[in-house]
């Protein structure tokens, strides 16, 4: 059983695209987040969403959206590709937002992205 | 601005051989993660350091954290290749708000 999974796993495509990255998570948890990582694997936090609602999002281009159908789903929508997007996107899930305790996080497998 | 650095960056390293990688942050944070990457896999957790003073050990790795230093080890101990991949640590601020490191690329020769 795949805790958290992520669609496509890899993902080719021109200039100025729009694409979407797909996640789920089937572990009941509250919390889900993208990260980007570069091609010197350096992680940045892109979003994260709890019980459907954003609370955390970065400085990152308005080109990126999340969307939550429902708390097991963490979607990326992506618009006008550009060169500098081509990363390693991953998606991951915790319990809920609570400023103590044990909420580890689970990484799904990561979405390769090529823009060309 | 937060920071999260990891020395080193690259660490190769003979088998048999012990050695620490350093995780160093720039805020308060009570709680610390370490996370290993095998190439082109996700990340597995390893880790989770909840208070200041607390020592986590599996197999050949231990990790420690001194949260008023701000800081975190991971020590490997008699090295084997399996334990080659990218070793990385994350600090949580307030909001669940994870920030990783740089990364320690270790590759262990035989």
């Amino acid at each position: 059983d795949t805790a958290v999974s992520q669609t496509p796993k890899y993902l080719v495509t021109q200039m100025g695209n729009d694409k979407s990255i797909k996640c789920e998570q089937n572990l009941g948890h509250d919390t889900m987040y993208w990260y980007k990582q570069d091609s010197k694997k350096f992680l940045k936090i892109m979003f994260s969403y709890n019980n459907k609602e954003l609370i955390i999002n970065e400085t990152v281009p308005n080109r990126f959206s999340p969307k939550s159908p429902d708390k097991a789903h963490l979607n990326l929508h992506i618009n006008s590709l550009e060169l500098g997007d081509s990363a390693v996107y991953f998606c991951a899930s915790s319990h809920a937002l609570v400023a103590s305790g044990n909420n580890e996080q689970f990484f799904g497998p990561g979405t390769r992205l090529t823009v060309l | 601005e937060l920071k999260v650095e990891q020395n080193p960056l690259f660490l190769s390293m003979q088998e048999g051989k012990n050695y620490t990688i350093y995780c160093n942050y720039s805020t308060t944070s009570d709680r610390l993660y370490w996370y290993r990457q095998d190439p082109g896999k996700s990340l597995e957790s390893l880790f989770v350091l909840l208070s200041n003073g607390a020592v986590k050990q599996e197999g050949r790795l231990m990790a420690s954290l001194d949260t008023k230093a701000r800081l975190s080890t991971l020590h490997i101990t008699a090295a084997v290749h399996d334990l080659s991949a990218t070793y990385f640590c994350a600090v949580v601020v307030a909001g669940n708000q994870f920030y990783f490191g740089t990364g320690t690329s270790l590759t262990v020769i035989p």
